[in-house]
């Protein structure tokens, strides 16, 4: 079946440092979307990527969907603490085994 | 505004007994999701319902059913449940299938002992 790879699994990072993950999968993507999950919640949309090639930021998040259709990566400049959680890529309804990123102040 | 709610929070479960999770949107989104995530694994899709009426089977969906009778609810059962269903649940929804934005619940934490 389709599988979704993320990498890396764990980060841990200074403050002010720039984090780069990404997702790669086994079949072509119409949207590759990358969510942030904090402790005891759901995940929620950061950055939603709709065309191969797309770059896309928010505010200090960058992701881009790349032209095979079958990756995607995630940029987050100048971390803050509040960065800390767990960063999913997914596409088709299917997610990624997530990035848990720790961030010391 | 709610979005999407999940009951219950916890809940801890015998082997053997059966269990609904329940969860109810109220932003009319056709689409609706049941998600495992276990560490290490991510989030696991069990089943979805692209709209009411309709369900279909995700990536872990045994020991696990669904239905969809309203676009509001999307009851999820485990008919007679195992160790292995420890887990957190989450419900989410979307306005259309699958390659859109989803909301989340807060999810059910369940442990079967």
């Amino acid at each position: 079946g389709q599988q979704l790879n993320q990498s890396p699994q764990s980060m841990f990072i200074q403050e002010g440092e720039d984090v780069s993950m990404n997702c790669t999968s086994s079949s072509i993507f119409n949207t590759w979307l990358w969510y942030k999950q904090d402790p005891g919640e759901g995940p929620v949309l950061l950055i939603a990527l709709y065309k191969a090639g797309e770059l896309t930021s928010n505010g200090r998040l960058t992701a881009q969907f790349g032209i095979t259709r079958k990756d995607s990566f995630l940029n987050i400049s100048a971390s803050i603490p509040s960065d800390v959680g767990i960063y999913f890529c997914a596409g088709r309804g299917r997610f990624g085994a997530g990035t848990r990123l720790t961030v010391k102040p | 505004t709610a979005g999407i709610t999940q009951a219950p929070t916890s809940q801890i479960l015998a082997a053997g007994r059966s269990m609904t999770l329940r969860c109810t949107q109220d932003m009319r989104h056709n689409a609706m999701y049941w998600y495992r995530q276990d560490l290490g694994l991510g989030l696991r899709l069990i089943h979805y319902s692209n709209t009411a009426g309709t369900t279909g089977k995700g990536e872990v969906p045994d020991g696990y059913s669904v239905s969809r009778a309203n676009t509001d609810d999307f009851p999820l059962t485990l008919a007679s449940a195992v160790p292995s269903q420890t887990s957190v649940y989450f419900c989410a929804s979307s306005p259309g299938p699958m390659n859109t934005e989803a909301f989340f619940g807060q999810g059910t934490r369940l442990t079967v002992v």
